[in-house]
Parts: structure tokens; sequence; C-alpha cells
């Protein structure tokens, strides 16, 4: 079974500081990776997928296929980056697997 | 105002009543999905739909049946075989049923049982 790991329930960090919320999958194939977030009080959205090798809002996430790792990071955390962050995949025919989320607090 | 409109907001359910939860789509996606989230539990997937008039189980269908009579609409009925059903349901299209599709999210419905 497709499994996506999100170590951290929770993340504190002072604003101007480094965000790393880590993200590892189950390795199947070629998967296909995204985070998605929730602001407060606000729809689920996509923020990036690694097949864009985009920059969004200041988030990166590179795929590590040998450490079958997904993790998104930011060098400068900002207030409104408080939210929750969800890791997904997908591989073949749909078939998408979120992770359990990690909640970013931003602390001024 | 385009996107996923669930209703309602909050609903509540008594013992042994099915309740139905709304999903409306102005998007023309072909693909629509149910999901469930629980507290620390992320979100798992109901049902999904890739075309009218067919739809697929996910990985908790029990006690769940859904229809997709309409490209827009993908209601979820919420049967009294369904033993834990407090919890937030969200709704979500995509274009087509890829692994690689954006998918655009409801705003959700809390369900709770009295």
């Amino acid at each position: 079974a497709q499994r996506v790991t999100q170590p951290e329930k929770l993340l504190s960090v002072f604003k101007g500081a480094p965000v790393e919320l880590k993200c590892n999958y189950s390795y199947s194939g070629s998967p296909e990776l995204f985070w998605y977030v929730q602001y407060s009080r606000q729809r689920l959205q996509l923020l990036l997928r690694h097949i864009s090798r985009e920059s969004i809002k200041g988030f990166t996430a590179d795929l590590n296929k040998g450490e079958t790792s997904f993790h998104l990071k930011k060098p400068f955390a900002q207030e409104e980056d408080s939210a929750m962050y969800y890791c997904a995949r997908g591989a073949g025919s749909y078939q998408l697997t979120f992770g359990k989320g990690t909640k970013l607090s931003v602390i001024p | 105002d385009g996107g996923i409109t669930q209703s309602p907001k909050y609903l509540f359910r008594k013992e042994g009543q099915n309740v139905t939860l709304s999903c409306e789509q102005n998007l023309n996606h072909d693909a629509m999905y149910w999901y469930r989230q629980d507290p620390g539990q992320g979100l798992r997937l109901i049902y999904y739909s890739q075309i009218v008039n067919d739809f697929q189980k996910g990985d908790i269908a029990e006690g769940y049946s859904v229809s997709r009579e309409k490209k827009e609409s993908f209601p979820l009925t919420v049967t009294s075989a369904q033993k834990n059903p407090t919890a937030f349901y969200l709704c979500a299209s995509s274009r087509r049923v890829r692994s690689n599709e954006k998918l655009f999210f409801g705003s959700g419905t809390q369900l709770s049982v009295l």
C-alpha cells in the first residue's frame, strides 16, 4: 500500500527562520508528489507539485528518490505561512494518498 | 464565482438516519472525489468518479454511497451502516482522473451525530 509519512504533527518556528516540513513516501515506480496547504478559514489548495519544479510563496520542494523524500522548504518563514500542510502522492492510475499533515506555526 | 460548493456547512445525524451531503462544481471537471478528514488522520478517500454514471470505491467506502447523474453534482450519502460518521467531509474535483492532476477542494461539511 502507498504511504505518505509526515513525521511532525506540529512545527513551530520563529519569523525569519528557515522552515523544513518533512515528507517521506513509500517507493513505487515513478510517484507524483504534491504539497497542499490549508490556511485558517480557507479551502485546502495546491501549493506546489514536483513536476513543475516551481517556487510558490518562497517554498520549494525537491524530490529525492534515493531517500524517497519530498521535503518542503523555505529559507525565511513569514507569519502568513502559518497553516496546515499536507504532502500527497499519486502513482499510475488515480490513487492520491495524503499524509496526516503538519501544522506550521510561525512565531512573530 | 467558479469553484466547488458544498452544503450544508454543518449537519447533524440521528442514530439510524441516512444523510446526504451535497457537492456541486461549475469548473466543467470530469473527475470528482469525496474525502473524509479526521483530526490527526489526514485525508482519506471515500469515493471518486471519473465521469457521469461512473464511480469507484476509495479506501474507506463502507457505510457510504454516491451517485453521479450529472457532471456538476456528486452527492455523498452517509448511511446508518457508517458507525462512526462524525468527521469533516471534503469534496474535490479535477479535470480528469490522473495522478498528476491538481485537485480543487470545496469548503467542507462538518457532520456530527446527535
